[in-house]
């Protein structure tokens, strides 16, 4: 069965401009959470969905917000990009909240502010 | 709240030697806990997790994990490495309760290198 799907691959975006990442989870997933990994901070949370609802939320300023669709498909949004937003955006679906079941990750977002 | 530990930022191995990758945890409810992978310029691979069931995990590759309550530990092991082992690992604790609830907390991670 397909994996989760993170588009697009890379970006290059400008300071100031903002961005949407798209993921679309295992098919019958239905919570949803990204994560930002960068060389200094590691892998930190930035928000976890579930059945179109925001369960939880990272400490990330409100320039970073998501949604979530009717059919388990996510979107993340970055407005104002900063040179630090530079990160691999990951995104991670399971099949119910409590992730008992374990994250499937999916390849991830580069996204490069220069 | 939690929180995880990995003990050691690289460690390095001679092909055929154990692997022991170690990792402590905190959390204020009955953690899940799980070991990821990540090669160079990939995504995360579940190796295996820990869900309240037994307390030895087997995972994939030949990877098991001990759950010790009474040490706050899970750490990572394998018998023999081999040189498709050199990667980046991640010791993760979430827990469904909570403010944490639905939230993966990663280690830091550990580099391991595998010598022939």
């Amino acid at each position: 069965k397909a994996g989760v799907t993170q588009t697009p691959r890379y970006l290059i975006k400008t300071r100031g401009q903002q961005v949407t990442l798209s993921c679309s989870p295992i098919s019958g997933h239905r919570s949803v959470s990204w994560y930002q990994q960068t060389p200094g901070q590691g892998l930190q949370f930035l928000f976890e969905y579930f059945s179109e609802t925001q369960r939880n939320k990272g400490n990330f300023p409100g320039r970073f917000s998501g949604r979530q669709f009717s059919n388990s498909r996510s979107e993340m949004n970055v407005s104002t990009l900063e040179l630090g937003d530079s990160a691999l955006y990951l995104c991670a679906s399971s099949l119910e909240a409590a992730g008992n079941y374990g994250y499937t990750f999916g390849s991830g977002t580069r996204l490069t502010v220069v | 709240a939690q929180s995880v530990t990995q003990l050691d930022s690289h460690v390095s191995v001679s092909e055929g030697t154990p692997v022991l990758l170690r990792c402590n945890y905190s959390s204020s409810y009955s953690p899940s806990l799980f070991w990821y992978v990540q090669h160079p310029n990939k995504g995360l691979q579940l190796l295996l997790k820990y869900t309240s069931a037994a307390t030895l995990v087997k995972g994939i590759n030949g990877f098991e994990a001990e759950f010790k309550k009474s040490e706050t530990s899970f750490h990572l092991t394998k018998p023999s490495a081999h040189m498709s082992d050199a990667a980046e690992y991640f010791c993760v604790v979430t827990v469904a309760g909570g403010t944490s609830y639905g939230k993966l907390t990663f280690g830091q991670g550990t580099i391991l290198t595998v010598h022939p």
